[in-house]
């Protein structure tokens, strides 16, 4: 089964600093990865999406890796800003015999604040 | 810029009492959806749909739990006779047929059983 691992389970910096915050997977056989931000009490906001064959994405002040080998990816966030305050998930879709869905399983995500 | 939306964003219910929560995913998608994240714990798969029926469902998902497209745009989740345990928040999600796989989740319907 898969698991899927979040560190550091929160983070709090002043405003401007980049940042790195990991997700591992313990089954490397994936589809694909999504990176998800969820504020409190509220939905999840797809932010990027890497395919199995992809070593990054990039969407903005947003950067994504992926090295599926190692069952590791990181979201990399530059010049951090109070809005950015939020939750972080990873999810990956793991490849399955018999389902073309394809669930996806979440870390436990990374509570980011951003002070100014 | 299209959205999944859902409905009740929160429902207060008594325990046994059946609880219906309603989605409707992204008009061109063809998969969809549920989850369901408990307070302070992981989001948690529990059933896929298509083509008018479940292609895949968790452990979670035991026969208390129904779901169903009764239209072309609506989906909904029944919890037949609520429990405790099934107090959390309950999400939608959906994806079209081609393209990259993303998922598109709503807002969520928080469950509060009493």
């Amino acid at each position: 089964k898969q698991e899927v691992t979040q560190i550091p389970a929160a983070l709090s910096v002043p405003e401007g600093e980049n940042l790195v915050l990991n997700c591992s997977f313990t089954d490397s056989a994936i589809y694909n990865l999504q990176w998800f931000r969820q504020d409190p009490g509220k939905g999840l906001t797809s932010l990027l999406l890497i395919q199995s064959s992809q070593r990054e994405q990039t969407s903005g002040r947003l950067n994504a890796s992926l090295d599926k080998s190692s069952g590791r990816s990181t979201l990399y966030i530059a010049a951090s800003q109070p809005g950015d305050s939020a939750t972080y998930l990873c999810a990956v879709r793991p490849i399955t015999r018999g389902s073309t869905l394809g669930r996806l399983y979440f870390g436990r995500g990374t509570q980011l604040t951003v002070w100014p | 810029e299209p959205e999944v939306t859902q409905t009740p964003s929160h429902q207060v219910t008594q325990m046994g009492q059946e609880v219906i929560l309603r989605c409707v995913p992204i008009s061109n998608h063809l998969y969809f959806y549920w989850y369901r994240q408990i307070l302070g714990q992981k989001v948690e798969f529990l059933v896929s749909f298509y083509n008018n029926e479940i292609s895949e469902k968790s452990e979670i998902f035991d026969d208390q739990f129904s779901v169903e497209r009764p239209d072309g745009s609506n989906f909904t989740l029944k919890i037949r006779s609520t429990k405790l345990e099934d107090s959390a928040m309950y999400f939608c999600a959906s994806r079209d047929l081609w393209g990259t796989g993303e998922l598109f989740f709503g807002e969520g319907s928080r469950l509060t059983v009493l």
